[in-house]
């Protein structure tokens, strides 16, 4: 059974931090990973996308993957009490997405 | 306005009875997924399918069913046979963008057993 793993959390930060979320995954061949935002009680925004080794920017979120150890996270620059949220970590295994139980985020005003 | 629409919104069933989800999308996009989320949970799949007229069974497929008639439409039935329905479900899809192949979800439908 492919896997994905989060740390659920609450990952608590003060406003202005860097908040930085990890994910494992058990794939050695997933090539596409993703990040979602999901605020309570809503369905899942996609945030970035990373699909080669190394960082990824877009604004104050950078993707980083190391597909020789399996890892992706997201780090979110200058947190923003709005970033409170679930963020699931989303791996492509045969075109289908296998996604963590996601990490809980909470910046602190 | 592009983008995937899933209604209703809420939804409740009675025992016994047969639910049908609407998901429906203007992205042309080749391949749908209806995923069920549990309250603190993850994601499940339940159905997926990659092209019209095919689907395949996700990880947790018993009690419900889907049809794939048209690129745009993927509906799911939650049958009587679903013991524990009560969830949030979602729909997808999955398009190749400028980045890459990218899975975009609808707002969702909470269903609810009266």
């Amino acid at each position: 059974q492919k896997e994905v793993e989060q740390n659920s959390g609450p990952l608590s930060v003060p406003e202005g931090a860097i908040a930085s979320l990890n994910c494992t995954y058990s794939d050695r061949v997933s090539q596409s990973f993703f990040w979602y935002r999901q605020y309570s009680g809503k369905s899942p925004e996609l945030i970035m996308s990373i699909y080669s080794n190394g960082d990824k920017e877009d604004g104050r979120f950078t993707a980083q993957l190391n597909k020789a150890s399996q890892y992706v996270s997201l780090l979110i620059r200058d947190s923003q009490p709005s970033d409170s949220a679930t963020y699931l970590c989303a791996v492509d295994s045969s075109y289908k997405l296998i996604f963590g139980s996601g990490t809980r985020l909470l910046v602190r005003p | 306005d592009g983008g995937i629409t899933q209604s209703p919104k809420y939804l409740f069933r009675k025992e016994g009875q047969n639910v049908t989800l609407s998901c429906e999308q203007n992205l042309n996009h080749d391949a749908m997924y209806w995923y069920r989320q549990d309250p603190g949970q993850g994601l499940r799949l339940i159905y997926y399918s990659q092209i019209v007229n095919d689907f395949q069974k996700g990880d947790i497929a018993e009690g419900y069913s889907v049809s794939r008639e048209k690129k745009e439409s993927f509906p799911l039935t939650v049958t009587s046979a679903q013991k524990n329905p009560t969830a949030f479900y979602l729909c997808a899809s999955r398009g190749l963008t400028s980045g890459g192949e990218t899975q975009y979800f609808g707002p969702g439908t909470r269903l609810l057993v009266l």
